[in-house]
């Protein structure tokens, strides 16, 4: 199976400040078609995840642009520009490109 | 408005089993992929399995804790998705959350296994 690993574990942030999430696979996530399915989840306090983000970089529907998907291959990143109080929760990268599907262990932001 | 909404959870013995549901409205339920992940007590996500629409022959693909004991049916005349649990573990305590191509997500249902 591959091995979703996210960095930090933890997150304090500044309400305000940036911050940045890092997922590496232990395979290239590049299907057959050219995409890399790499999926970016939040999931708050006591809610169901909601994705935010998919094949690397495309914002789900109504996702403020605060939220910045990036990379490739095995290295990938989530920044979001400037953390609000509703951004609060752990956040969980996902690859969609080989079966099993698998998650990253997750990273909880939290305000600092 | 998507909604989607599980039931069946409960409290079962090791061994025993749970039928879970995954009933969807405000979508074309018999295109829709379905996937259940669970989540054990203050742990992250798990893929459960997923099964297809019956266009795309309906087949069923599950993670490997799980293959040969739990298996997923589908009854697009209820817009509806069947989880079958058998042989359950302690390791399949959590909430159990159906989702449709991860873009829609039902609020869970929670399992517990224990003696």
């Amino acid at each position: 199976d591959v091995v979703m690993t996210q960095s930090p574990l933890s997150l304090p942030v500044t309400l305000g400040q940036p911050a940045s999430i890092s997922c590496r696979s232990s395979q290239s996530l590049v299907y057959t078609d050219g995409y890399s399915y790499l999926n970016w989840f939040l999931q708050r306090p006591g809610q169901s995840p909601r994705r935010l983000i998919k094949k690397v970089s495309d914002r789900d529907s109504g996702v403020p642009d605060r939220f910045r998907g990036s990379g490739s291959g095995t290295d990938f990143t989530l920044n979001i520009t400037r953390v609000e109080a509703e951004d609060i929760g752990v956040y969980y990268c996902m690859q969609g490109t080989h079966w099993p599907l698998t998650f990253g262990g997750g990273t909880k932001v939290e305000i600092k | 408005e998507v909604q989607l909404v599980e039931s069946g959870g409960g409290f079962v013995k090791p061994g025993g089993s749970l039928r879970l549901s995954c009933v969807a409205s405000g979508i074309i339920f018999p295109k829709a992929w379905v996937s259940w992940v669970r989540q054990a007590p203050a742990k992250g996500l798990e893929l459960v399995g997923r099964i297809k629409p019956n266009s795309d022959g309906g087949t069923t693909d599950f993670a490997t804790p799980v293959k040969g004991r739990f298996i997923m049916s589908r009854d697009d005349s209820r817009d509806t998705v069947y989880l079958q649990m058998n042989r359950l573990k302690i390791e399949d305590t959590g909430v159990y959350y159906c989702t449709t191509n991860y873009d829609y997500w039902g609020q869970g249902t929670l399992v517990t296994v224990s003696s």
